[in-house]
Formats: C-alpha cells, sequence, structure tokens
C-alpha cells in the first residue's frame, strides 16, 4: 500500500544553517505530495505540495521537488531561522483524499 | 486563510465514560472531514473519513462502535469515544476539506484533542 518514510528527528540546527528533511514515498501512480509543519501547540498547516512529477513546490524560502525516478520529496530551506522551529510532516494523497502522512521530523533552530 | 478548530483540547476522564470531540469549520464549508489519531512520535494514522449527511467510512481496525462520527453539518463534525478506556488515550486529531470547486484537495488541520483516559 501506499506510505511515506522521513528522516527521524529530531534535527538541531543553527540559524542560518541549510536545512534537509528527507521524504521518500510508496505508491500505485503518482499522488501529490506535501509538506505539512506544526508549530507548538497549532494544528498543521500545509507548507507547499507539488501535483505531478518534476514539480517544485515553495513556500517561506522551503523547497521540495517531486522526484518519480527516486520516489522523493526532500525539503529543503538554505537558511533557517529560529521561527521554523516546528514539527515537520510529509505526505501523499490517498484514493479517499485523505493524507498519508510520515511520522515527522521535530526542527530545533537555535539562535 | 481556513480555520478548523476542535473542543476540548484537553480532557481527561475515567474508564468506562464517553468523550465527545467537535471539530468546526469556521469560515468555510466542509463536506468532508477526516479524523486522524497519533501515537507518540508516530505518524498520523486516518481512522476514519466523514461525509456530510451520510454515515462515515472507517479504516481497517477502527472500531465503529467505539468511535462513532457524525458530521451532521458542512461546519461541524463530532467523534464520540464510547466506554473509553486506558489505551484510547491519544491525540485525536480532525481535518476539513473545503467544498468548493477548486479547492478540494487542501485540507485545514484542527489543533488535536489530547485524551487521557485514567
Amino acid at each position: 500500500g501506499n506510505s511515506v518514510t522521513q528522516m527521524e528527528g529530531p534535527v538541531t540546527l543553527s540559524e542560518e544553517a541549510f536545512l534537509t528533511i528527507n521524504c521518500t514515498y510508496t505508491a500505485t501512480g503518482y499522488p501529490s505530495l506535501f509538506w505539512y509543519v506544526q508549530y507548538p501547540g497549532e494544528g498543521l498547516q500545509l507548507l507547499l505540495k507539488a501535483t505531478k512529477a518534476d514539480d517544485k513546490g515553495s513556500n517561506k524560502g522551503f523547497e521540495a521537488t517531486y522526484r518519480k525516478e527516486t520516489t522523493s520529496f526532500h525539503l529543503e530551506k538554505g537558511s533557517v531561522q529560529v521561527s521554523d522551529s516546528a514539527v515537520y510532516f510529509c505526505a501523499l494523497k490517498g484514493s479517499q483524499g485523505n493524507l498519508i502522512f510520515g511520522k515527522g521530523t521535530k526542527l530545533s533552530v537555535k539562535p | 486563510g481556513a480555520v478548523v478548530s476542535q473542543h476540548p483540547s484537553r480532557v481527561i476522564c475515567k474508564s468506562g465514560t464517553s468523550v465527545k470531540i467537535e471539530c468546526r469549520s469556521l469560515d468555510f464549508q466542509a463536506t468532508t472531514m477526516f479524523w486522524y489519531r497519533q501515537f507518540p512520535k508516530q505518524s498520523l494514522m486516518l481512522m476514519a473519513t466523514s461525509n456530510e449527511g451520510s454515515k462515515a467510512t472507517y479504516e481497517q481496525g477502527v472500531e465503529k462502535d467505539k468511535f462513532l462520527i457524525n458530521h451532521a453539518s458542512l461546519t461541524l463534525s463530532t467523534l464520540t469515544v464510547t466506554s473509553a478506556h486506558p489505551e484510547d488515550s491519544s491525540f485525536y486529531i480532525c481535518s476539513a476539506r473545503e467544498a468548493r470547486q477548486g479547492r478540494s484537495e487542501t485540507q485545514y488541520f484542527g489543533p488535536g484533542t489530547r485524551l487521557l483516559v485514567l
């Protein structure tokens, strides 16, 4: 069945460091892919998405490219800020319109 | 942006009692709402899909008689954990999908409800 695997955290970085959070998926066909972010005490928010192969989703300096060859959707940001500290979830769209999530990666950015 | 609320945010109950969790879309109509459950350090797992005016569709392994879902209006879905036991302690999260053409892919999530059954 469909599944998502993302790198386990926690990830701790200094401010302005480069961020990569790996995400790979197993799916039938080419489902839409998403990154959600959960800030402390808040609900999940859509960060970015890509609906087809080679699409690049971007938002708030974060980027992820839908790579069907490697079945990956890695999240990157060139220079992280303290305010980026959160839990990041990679997800794909299931057949019912639901989301299938990875386990989440907690990011802590130190000043 | 679209906002989804959940109530209560945290609840502690005794074993054997029932707990109702509400999920509301505050500024949009949602034909579909999803209920997820999250265990510590685990992913969100889909429990059921709730469509307004019809019965919920439960995922394999989720007891429909234990987790009662009602989606009576386009802005409200409820999850009732009946005869709760300590193993039902978890973080329950709902999401709502906007019922507007072209917006069907975006899901908006509630902040979650922490349930602790003693």
